[in-house]
């Protein structure tokens, strides 16, 4: 069975630009849930989405923005790219919004220079 | 705020020793905790869970160990290996607003293991 699919795995945007990062979660998990990783740091929570609906939000601002589809599967936007957004960008999968034993993906590796 | 935290930022030990990774937290509300394993340039590996219910909990060469008292919880590795070297980060889960009904993992900044042949 397929583990957590992110992609891609490593980008390069300029400052000001948009991107959009995918993430396709375990089969049969309905909930998935974005982190941002700064280097050396633990992942910070970003959004989770349950049954398409957004049912968590952590301190960032509206330049981040996110949606599920009727698959499950996720895209994280961010708009006007700053040079502090670059991190490893995590997707996590469960099967509820409980997060009980959620499953990350590899990580999508976000430089913005 | 409410926070969770690791005592070291570095841990060094010789292969075959036994590591213990502690963590501190300070919700007393906390009730459900995870350990994760982070290797370099992947995502974090789910360990071990534990419930505020339990005190003690066991997997394959794993042990959490979990002190309400003084809100601390520990993870023990037997028979420490080579491919046991990673960040390990232990992550409370609970909702951003002390909702339970809406949960999101509070990560600490990390423990790295380092282990000696």
């Amino acid at each position: 069975d397929a583990g957590v699919t992110q992609s891609p795995t490593h980008l390069i945007k300029t400052r000001g630009q948009h991107v959009t990062l995918r993430c396709s979660p375990i089969s049969g998990h309905k909930s998935v849930s974005w982190y941002q990783q700064v280097l050396g740091q633990g992942p910070q929570f970003i959004f989770q989405y349950y049954e398409k609906e957004e049912r968590g939000r952590g301190n960032f601002p509206d330049r981040f923005s996110a949606r599920q589809f009727p698959n499950y599967s996720s895209e994280l936007n961010v708009n006007a790219l700053l040079l502090g957004d670059s991190a490893l960008y995590l997707c996590a999968s469960s099967l509820g919004t409980l997060n009980t034993e959620a499953f990350f993906g590899q990580g999508t590796r976000l430089t913005v220079v | 705020g409410e926070s969770v935290g690791l005592h070291l930022p570095t841990l060094s030990v010789q292969e075959g020793d036994n590591s213990i990774i502690n963590c501190a937290y300070s919700n007393s509300a906390s009730d459900y905790f995870i350990w994760y394993k982070q290797e370099s340039g992947k995502g974090p590996q789910f360990i071990i869970d534990i419930r505020s219910n339990m005190d003690k909990r066991q997997g394959q060469r794993v042990t959490v160990l979990l002190n309400k008292t003084v809100k601390h919880l520990s993870l023990q590795i037997a028979a420490t290996q080579p491919g046991d070297s990673a960040v390990y980060f232990c992550a409370e889960n609970r909702g951003p607003l002390g909702d339970t009904g809406r949960r999101a993992l509070t990560f600490g900044s990390g423990t790295r293991l380092q282990v000696q042949p």
